[in-house]
């Protein structure tokens, strides 16, 4: 079955760009999706389609996908930014989930 | 703004079936598909299967002998039977849509209910 795979943590200090990674064979080919998730909420879409950003999602999150990686890149990043953020996408009718990546904002 | 709520019991008794059903408000059932995913508590996402308001269904392979979704589209709801639960079935059970309208593959999930957890014990 298709696995995606992200680093359990990142860190970052407040108005530095953080990059979570999104591993998959051939995750290019597909459309990655990311979500953002704070403790005891829903989880909110941030990027859809690689790199497009739904309505009021601030436009320091900005996503990329080729070959094996997909990148959501959080610049100038908040305090509020700190959250769990899972990358998605389809393998044939398959969801798939990565297994999430903490950013901490230190 | 389309809303989704959860609805259903917080404790099921292992072996029993797990029932939960979400109410779709702000919009029409109609013309999407929809989804539950599910989330252990510290643990990441799980796609339980989808729906298209026809009532054409795909179901997570690992879950597909133990897994009903039903849409009532009469009601603006569709529901989730899972039989058979065990204490790894306990987590927060999340309703969904899918983005696209008549269409899922490579669409996200845009709309999500609060959550309910759904604990499995005797």
């Amino acid at each position: 079955s298709y696995e995606l795979t992200q680093s359990p943590s990142v860190s970052v200090s407040p108005g530095q760009t953080a990059s979570i990674i999104c591993s998959g064979h051939k995750l290019g080919d597909k459309y990655a999706c990311w979500y953002q998730q704070k403790p005891g909420q829903s989880p909110v879409l941030v990027i859809y389609e690689d790199n497009k950003r739904p309505s009021g999602i601030p436009e320091r999150f900005s996503g990329s996908n080729s070959g094996n990686t997909a990148t959501l890149t959080i610049s100038a990043t908040q305090a509020m930014d700190e959250a769990d953020y899972y990358c998605q996408a389809w393998d044939s009718s398959t969801v798939v989930f990565g297994g999430g990546t903490k950013l901490t904002v230190l | 703004q389309v809303q989704l709520q959860e609805s259903g019991p917080g404790l099921v008794r292992p072996s029993e079936t797990l029932s939960l059903t979400c109410t779709v408000s702000g919009g029409s059932i109609s013309s999407y598909y929809w989804t539950w995913i599910r989330q252990p508590p510290g643990k990441g996402l799980e796609c339980i299967g989808y729906i298209y308001h026809g009532g054409t269904t795909n179901y997570n392979p690992s879950l597909k002998s133990r897994v009903t979704i039903s849409v009532d589209t009469s009601k603006n709801q569709f529901s989730l039977r899972l039989t058979s639960v065990t204490a790894a079935d306990t987590a927060v059970y999340y309703c969904a849509r899918v983005r696209g309208s008549g269409s899922y593959y490579n669409e996200p999930f845009d709309y999500w209910g609060q959550g309910t957890l759904v604990t499995v014990s005797s």
